[in-house]
Order: structure tokens, then C-alpha cells, then sequence
């Protein structure tokens, strides 16, 4: 069964600052991984997918990176910003149509004025 | 990205009664439907896959009798919270693809509070 984590649960920075969140998947054979933002009482807002076949997808300030082999994504966020400050939330997407999303806990950023 | 839209964004309602939450995708034809629900500071947890025509797949541990997933057409699915109690309070989120996007979409959620 796959399992997500994503450590620390939660992370406050100061303005400014380059940072990575970590996710870690248990079952390497993913279709996809997928990072959301979610604004408290909010629905999700995809920000980055990346195919297995993919090593890192960028937008903007973001960056995500993928090592299928050692189950481990990164997002890492440039020039932190306090609008930053929300959940994000990595999910996982096994081989196979429609298959399900497998999430993370997610890690609450806190980006500090 | 697609559109997808949850209705309502709040209830509340009386325990014993029951709730209906419609998702809808705006702007492309959704095959598959998924519903989730999720509790303070947890992930989202899947409740049911479903497919446009056919029966919802429930997740092991979700009683569908209380959960009623109806998928009656290919931008609508609607989440029926039969005699809802306390514990069903919670936020449920929709999403929805198909095999042509072939990612999820997710709507804005719903937050039910039961008194």
C-alpha cells in the first residue's frame, strides 16, 4: 500500500528565504506526483506535475523535483513571500487510467513579514 | 487547468437530516468523479471513485448507504450525507478527470457542520 509523508508538518520562515519541502512515497511505481497548495478552508490548486518520466517541472518560483528510485519529491520555493504562506500537499498517482491519488498530510508553511 | 465547482460552499444542518452537495466540472466532461473528505490539519481522505453511469467504488470503511454518490451525467455528481450526524462534520472535496485531461480537478469544498 502506498504511503506519503511529508516531514516537518509544519514550517515557518522569514521573508525572503529559499526553502524546500520534502515529500516520501513508499511504492516507486507512480504515474505521476503532484503538488498542491491549499489556503485554510479551501480547496486545492494544483502547482506542479511531474511524470515519472519527468526529473523536475518549474513555475514561476517553484521548482519540484522528482527521484522516482529513492521515493522522494522536493518543492523548493525561491524568494519566499508571505502570500506563500498556505498547506502544501503532495499526492501520488499509481500506473493505471483514473487510478487514485494517494496524499501526504501536507506541510503548512508559515512565511513570516 | 479545469473548472470545477462544489455547491454548497457551507451547511449546516440538524443531525437526523440529510445533506446534498453537488460537484460540477465547468468547463470539460468528467468521466470519473472523486469525493474526499477531510478533517482539521489531516490529508485529504478518499471516500469513492465514480464513473459517469455506474456505481460508485467506495473506499473501505465508507458506508455507502450513508454516503449517497450519484453520477447521473458527465459534468455532474452529487454526495448525498444520509441522517448525518456530528462526526460527519467535515470538509468534502470533489475532483474530477478524465481520460483525456488525465488529471484531477478539484473544487473549492464544502464544509458541512452538523449540530
Amino acid at each position: 500500500k502506498q504511503e506519503v509523508t511529508q516531514i516537518p508538518a509544519a514550517l515557518s520562515v522569514p521573508e525572503g528565504e529559499n526553502l524546500v519541502l520534502n515529500c516520501s512515497f513508499t511504492d516507486s511505481a507512480i504515474y505521476n506526483l503532484q503538488w498542491f497548495r491549499q489556503d485554510p478552508g479551501k480547496g486545492l490548486t494544483s502547482l506542479l506535475l511531474i511524470q515519472s518520466s519527468q526529473r523536475e517541472q518549474t513555475s514561476g518560483r517553484l521548482n519540484a523535483s522528482l527521484d522516482k528510485s529513492s521515493g522522494r519529491s522536493t518543492l523548493y520555493i525561491a524568494a519566499s513571500q508571505p502570500g506563500d504562506s498556505a498547506t502544501y500537499l503532495c499526492a501520488v498517482r499509481p500506473i493505471g487510467a483514473n487510478s487514485k491519488l494517494t496524499f501526504g498530510k501536507g506541510i503548512t508553511l508559515s512565511v513570516r513579514p | 487547468g479545469a473548472v470545477v465547482s462544489q455547491h454548497p460552499s457551507r451547511v449546516i444542518c440538524k443531525s437526523g437530516t440529510s445533506v446534498k452537495i453537488e460537484c460540477r466540472s465547468l468547463d470539460f466532461q468528467a468521466t470519473t468523479m472523486f469525493w474526499y473528505r477531510q478533517f482539521p490539519k489531516q490529508s485529504l481522505m478518499l471516500m469513492a471513485t465514480s464513473n459517469e453511469g455506474s456505481k460508485a467504488t467506495y473506499e473501505q470503511g465508507v458506508e455507502k448507504d450513508k454516503f449517497l454518490i450519484n453520477h447521473a451525467s458527465l459534468t455532474l455528481s452529487t454526495l448525498t450525507v444520509t441522517s448525518a450526524h456530528p462526526e460527519d462534520s467535515s470538509f468534502y472535496i470533489c475532483s474530477a478527470s478524465n481520460l483525456i485531461v488525465y488529471e484531477q480537478y478539484f473544487g473549492p469544498g464544502t464544509r458541512l457542520t452538523v449540530t
